[in-house]
């Protein structure tokens, strides 16, 4: 089945460590996208990425660092500079950064301890 | 960028027609509007999207005025399943400009 894999769905981190978050998509999809969601905050986005080896900042970039070596994969560091890391992440993809519809995974729970 | 304005909430019965009106005053002209669904723990599912007029789907239908002011959501006989969160969107042709708000959370009840 085509479709967008986020691993692990729960993540526990201690203080001060590097932890990296998964997605693999085989929908052959040009563009991806890391979001963050936060209790009673919309969808933000954190980092996207147009094309294999591109990618650009989205709107809270600080504290995140990302990687496409391959069209397929687009995994996500959360560093310790990032103060509030506990969140719900989602990954996406669309064919293009043009096209509305975007396809997104089950998302990974990630819990600072 | 098109701001969308929708309640916060809704509650609703078991086989009854449900609209979810959104409000975006500034949309662009080249702006569509889009509606996802989530579920809590999983990510947005894509719904429906149109430009004006109506458009329907096995899932809903989307009800846009000439204005293009607002548009409405409807979801026909919802079922328990239904309950979930429900985001509307104005977009112009580029995810990067997306602005998700908090979405409108149906209930819908026995």
């Amino acid at each position: 089945d085509g479709g967008i894999t986020q691993s692990p769905k729960y993540l526990f981190r201690k203080e001060g460590q590097n932890v990296t978050l998964s997605c693999e998509q085989n929908l052959n999809h040009d563009a991806m996208y890391w979001y963050r969601q936060d209790p009673g905050q919309g969808l933000r986005l954190i980092y996207y990425s147009q094309i294999v080896n591109d990618f650009q900042k989205g709107d809270i970039a600080e504290g995140y660092s990302v990687s496409r070596e391959k069209k397929e994969s687009f995994p996500l560091t959360v560093t310790s500079a990032q103060k509030n890391p506990t969140a719900f992440y989602l990954c996406a993809s669309s064919m293009k950064l043009t096209n509305t519809e975007a396809f997104f995974g089950q998302g990974t729970r990630l819990t600072v301890v | 960028l098109a701001k969308t304005t929708q309640p916060i909430s809704m509650d609703s019965y078991e086989g009854q027609e449900v609209n979810i009106t959104c409000s975006h005053n500034n949309i662009a002209t080249n702006d569509y509007i889009t509606w996802y669904q989530q579920f809590p723990s999983q990510g947005p599912r894509f719904i429906i999207q149109g430009y004006k007029t109506k458009v329907t789907n096995e899932v809903a239908s989307l009800f846009i005025p000439a204005d293009r002011k607002s548009s409405t959501l409807s979801l026909p006989r919802v079922s328990l399943s239904d309950t979930a969160v429900y985001y509307c969107l104005a977009h112009g042709g580029n995810n990067r400009k997306l602005i998700w708000g908090l979405g409108t959370s149906l209930a819908v009840n026995p």
